[in-house]
């Protein structure tokens, strides 16, 4: 049992370019989450998947896209990178609403150049 | 809009000690609230969930109290010890979205 698995650890891009967060987890939860963490901010969330099929904005939207792929998987894609997006992205997921108990992947460290 | 605050943002103890880690928060109206432990370079790990109905709850040495009419949250932790030492975030559930603080490092020394 894996928990929440996050793919890459690490990566570097140049502005401009685009890549894509993928995050996968393995303990049958419906609901499924992409934050954002900066020094002196928190975590702040991006989007997320209240359940398979379904997706919506959270605070921080703006230059990301999503896929809920399957009920497992919760991708998080950057079209054209910019050094405002540099950070560290960790997704989450839980049983059904995000008033339940959220469980948390590894993280991906970001650096736009 | 709810704003989730944390104080103190650092704090260095020698181990053995029992301590307070405070969380306050703007808006009443929550589902719950959540501790979590953030380690260097690692991502989170949910220590309690207090629903908005409860006062407290507890988990081996730690205990997080509730008091929503203040808009106050504590974490105590009971013989620190060096294992303990990580970044303590408390996140409250609102109606759509979880809203963190932005922790207080802990470094608990032999």
């Amino acid at each position: 049992n894996a928990g929440v698995t996050q793919t890459p650890k690490f990566q570097v891009l140049k502005t401009g370019q685009s890549m894509t967060l993928q995050c996968a987890q393995d303990m049958n939860h419906n609901s499924m989450y992409w934050y954002r963490q900066d020094p002196g901010m928190g975590l702040r969330l991006i989007y997320y998947s209240a359940s398979e099929g379904t997706t919506d904005k959270g605070e921080v939207p703006n230059g990301y896209n999503v896929s809920r792929l399957n009920k497992r998987e919760f991708s998080l894609r950057l079209e054209s990178a910019a050094p405002s997006q540099t950070s560290v992205y960790f997704c989450a997921s839980s049983w059904y609403r995000q008033q339940e108990t959220q469980y948390f992947g590894p993280g991906t460290r970001l650096l736009v150049l | 809009k709810q704003e989730v605050t944390q104080i103190p943002a650092a704090l260095s103890v020698p181990e053995g000690e029992n301590l307070v880690l405070n969380c306050s928060f703007t808006d009443s109206a929550i589902y719950n609230l959540q501790w979590f432990r953030q380690d260097p370079g690692k991502g989170l790990t949910s220590l309690l969930l207090i629903q908005s109905s409860q006062r407290e709850q507890t988990s081996g040495r730690l205990n997080a109290s509730l008091d929503k009419s203040s808009g106050r949250s504590t974490l105590y932790i009971a013989a620190s010890q060096p294992g303990d030492s990580a970044t303590y975030l408390c996140a409250v559930h609102n109606t759509d979205k979880l809203i963190f603080g932005t922790g207080t490092r802990l470094q608990v020394f032999p």
